[in-house]
């Protein structure tokens, strides 16, 4: 089947505006994450969803960072007024609620990334 | 709160050779232990993982890791890599009782014929 997809793959943008990174996990998955990837930081997570509890919001940097999910499936992660830093790849990452407990330990499969550039 | 130290950034090794990866963590509870993959200009990719029963765990392409509690480590080993093998390669941790997981910083390993 279908693995994660995201959207766009690159993005160029001036300081100051604001861009959305859109997800796609894969059907049947309930927990979604969102990662950042970036040379002085390394991999940092950022945000997850599992079902319908309320997600952990615990890797935000900062207010300037949202991330939504509709309906259980695609999940928006917003970056409002962008900075230079927030430059980085930001990888969006799926995982399914079988096995084990409640899906805890399960793989996660990862999409290739939005590339975002903030110039 | 979970750490996880990736003790080698960057490791060259001749093709056919062995190669081992080392990763430490630190953490107060019980954690899940992984090893990720990223070739180049591809997404992360699950190599293999450690929940619990027994310390030595194989996953794809003749990789196998050694969870040793008492030293905190999970080192990562293969017999004889190709050139294929060529990539980025990530220790993960989660505790078990949470979804998120905590990165290395990664260790590249480049193979030479």
């Amino acid at each position: 089947g279908a693995g994660v997809s995201q959207s766009p793959s690159n993005k160029v943008t001036e300081k100051g505006k604001d861009v959305e990174l859109r997800c796609d996990p894969i059907s049947g998955h309930t927990a979604l994450y969102w990662y950042r990837q970036s040379l002085g930081q390394g991999l940092e997570f950022l945000i997850y969803f599992q079902g319908n509890s309320a997600p952990d919001k615990s890797g935000l940097p900062s207010d300037r960072f949202s991330a939504e999910r509709t309906g259980g499936s695609v999940s928006t992660l917003t970056i409002q007024r962008t900075q230079q830093e927030d430059s980085a790849v930001y990888l969006c990452a799926s995982s399914s609620p079988f096995g084990g407990l409640a899906g805890l330990g399960n793989e996660q499969f990862f999409g290739p990334g939005t590339r975002l550039t903030v110039l | 709160a979970q750490s996880v130290t990736q003790l080698d950034s960057q490791v060259p090794v001749f093709e056919e050779a062995p190669v081992e990866l080392r990763c430490n963590y630190s953490s107060s509870v019980s954690v899940y232990l992984f090893w990720y993959v990223q070739y180049p200009n591809q997404g992360l990719q699950l190599l293999l993982k450690y929940l619990s029963g027994s310390t030595l765990v194989k996953g794809i392409n003749g990789f196998e890791a050694e969870f040793n509690k008492s030293q905190t480590s999970f080192h990562l080993r293969k017999p004889s890599v190709h050139i294929s093998d060529t990539a980025e390669y990530f220790c993960a941790v989660s505790s078990s009782n949470d979804y998120k997981l905590s990165f290395g910083a990664g260790t590249t390993v480049t193979v030479r014929a």
